[in-house]
């Protein structure tokens, strides 16, 4: 079964409102989650990383005051877009490491299912 | 900064035959992963792969790690319809746990 949940799976919502994606560990602790953005038939590309209890690192070009990630527990990561325009639609990911020993041979990224935003 | 390319991007091939798939990678690192991705879905983990020379196989799909070179390589045998997908190799930014994947190679099975 999935060790990542994610929700929603899909969601539609009108330009200048805010969507928030949940992330999260089930049946183990991930201090940090990642979230990843994937445009139609394009890569995953690395929007920021969710730490437990501190501030999210974004990566380069990434706008912190659009994406707002809260880490409020080892379990839970999200995600908010904030006022949300039509560029913003895409296939949000994220992931969290399993650790070794935990029902993984080795040190392991689990993805989750995977939101798809649509801003019309 | 880490760079990884796979090639081919797109690739059509019939039921039966054998290819390819190659992940260039620039620098030094911790681990690759290889995930296949359905229209539509998130990523399926298939291989990770941690040390020179490993190789693992599941089914028609094997994978292997040169870490000297730079490179790996997930080999399709005898290709069948449902291993169409888009498959992308990712590699582990040493010990940050960051993933950076390559561009994904569109695989297409004909019957």
């Amino acid at each position: 079964g999935a060790v990542v949940s994610q929700h929603p799976s899909w969601v539609i919502c009108k330009s200048g409102t805010s969507v928030k994606i949940e992330c999260r560990s089930l049946d183990f602790q991930a201090t940090t989650m990642f979230w990843y953005r994937q445009f139609p038939k394009q890569s995953l590309m690395l929007m920021a990383t969710s730490n437990e209890g501190s501030k999210a690192t974004y990566e380069q070009g990434v706008e912190k005051d659009k994406f707002l990630i809260n880490h409020a527990s080892l379990t839970l990561s999200t995600l908010t877009v904030t006022s949300a325009h039509p560029e913003d639609s895409s296939f949000y990911i994220c992931s969290a490491y399993l650790p070794r020993g935990q029902g993984a041979q080795n040190t392991e990224a689990f993805f989750g299912q995977g939101t798809r935003l649509t801003v019309v | 900064e880490l760079k990884v390319e796979q090639n081919p991007l797109f690739l059509s091939m019939q039921e039966g035959k054998n290819y390819t798939i190659y992940c260039n990678y620039s620098t030094t690192s911790d681990r690759l992963y290889w995930y296949r991705q359905d229209p539509g879905k998130s990523l399926e983990s298939l291989f990770v792969l941690l040390s020179n020379g490993a190789v693992k196989q599941e089914g028609r799909l094997m994978a292997s790690l040169d870490t000297k070179a730079r490179l790996s390589t997930l080999h399709i045998t005898a290709a069948v319809h449902d291993l169409s997908a888009t498959y992308f190799c990712a590699v582990d930014i040493w010990r940050a746990q960051k993933l950076v994947f390559g561009q994904g190679t569109r695989l297409t099975i004909n019957p």
